[in-house]
């Protein structure tokens, strides 16, 4: 089974100021990992994924993230925010056994990240 | 090409009544995963359907049932609705059984009376 914790339910920045969402998981087999983007009263938006290779992974809209195995840890960063930025943010894991995913995300709860002028 | 698209957008019932919600993938994906998004919350998984069978079922009662059609389309039917199923559905396609990338739709949202 796997779980996934967002350890800030919101966060309140001033534009052209940096984040970071935290979040952390645990599974009893490898995952992929991801951050989606939720505006209001929308589906998720996809903002990176980490599957393999390099543990810093680049996504739209200036965000990046990093996988750290040793802590189950898959971090948001972004180096200075807009008001456009302000929405909801979920980290997700998709389990795989064997290079198969089993296409079932489990999502953490959710940061609100509010960028104020 | 198009997104994944559902519907309808909204929907209010009553208590005990049924519901279908209705998604169409992204032409060329055979994977589609249903959630549910309660206010305040992540979204949870509820199915995943490739090539018209069920893959993957998350711990919801046998009220909620889905199903895939030969065009990949899907169907998630409620039955016997609580107050507590209203939330916010939503349907996701990828190309691959795995579904390494999911691609989401806008939702349906549905309130229980």
């Amino acid at each position: 089974a796997q779980s996934v914790t967002q350890l800030d339910s919101q966060v309140p920045v001033f534009e052209e100021a940096p984040v970071e969402l935290r979040c952390n998981y645990s599974s009893s087999v490898s995952v992929y990992l991801f951050w989606y983007v939720q505006y209001p009263n929308q589906g998720l938006q996809l903002l990176l994924k980490y599957l393999s290779g390099s543990t810093l992974v680049k996504g739209i809209n200036g965000f990046e993230a990093e996988f750290n195995k040793s802590q189950t840890s898959f971090h948001l960063r972004k180096p200075s925010v807009h008001i456009s930025d302000t929405a909801e943010y979920f980290c997700a894991v998709n389990p795989y056994a064997g290079g198969t995913s089993y296409g079932k995300l489990t999502f953490g709860q959710g940061t609100i990240l509010t960028v104020h002028p | 090409d198009a997104g994944v698209t559902q519907s309808p957008t909204h929907l209010i019932k009553t208590r005990g009544q049924h519901v279908t919600l209705r998604c169409s993938p992204i032409s060329g994906h055979k994977s589609v995963s249903w959630y549910q998004q309660v206010l305040g919350q992540g979204p949870q998984f509820i199915f995943q359907y490739y090539e018209k069978e069920e893959r993957g079922r998350g711990n919801f009662p046998d009220r909620f049932s889905a199903r895939q059609f030969p065009n990949y389309s899907s169907e998630l039917n409620v039955n016997a609705l609580l107050l507590g199923d209203s939330a916010l559905y939503l349907c996701a396609s990828s190309s691959l059984a795995g579904g390494f990338e999911q691609f989401f739709g806008p939702g349906t949202r549905l309130t229980v009376l």
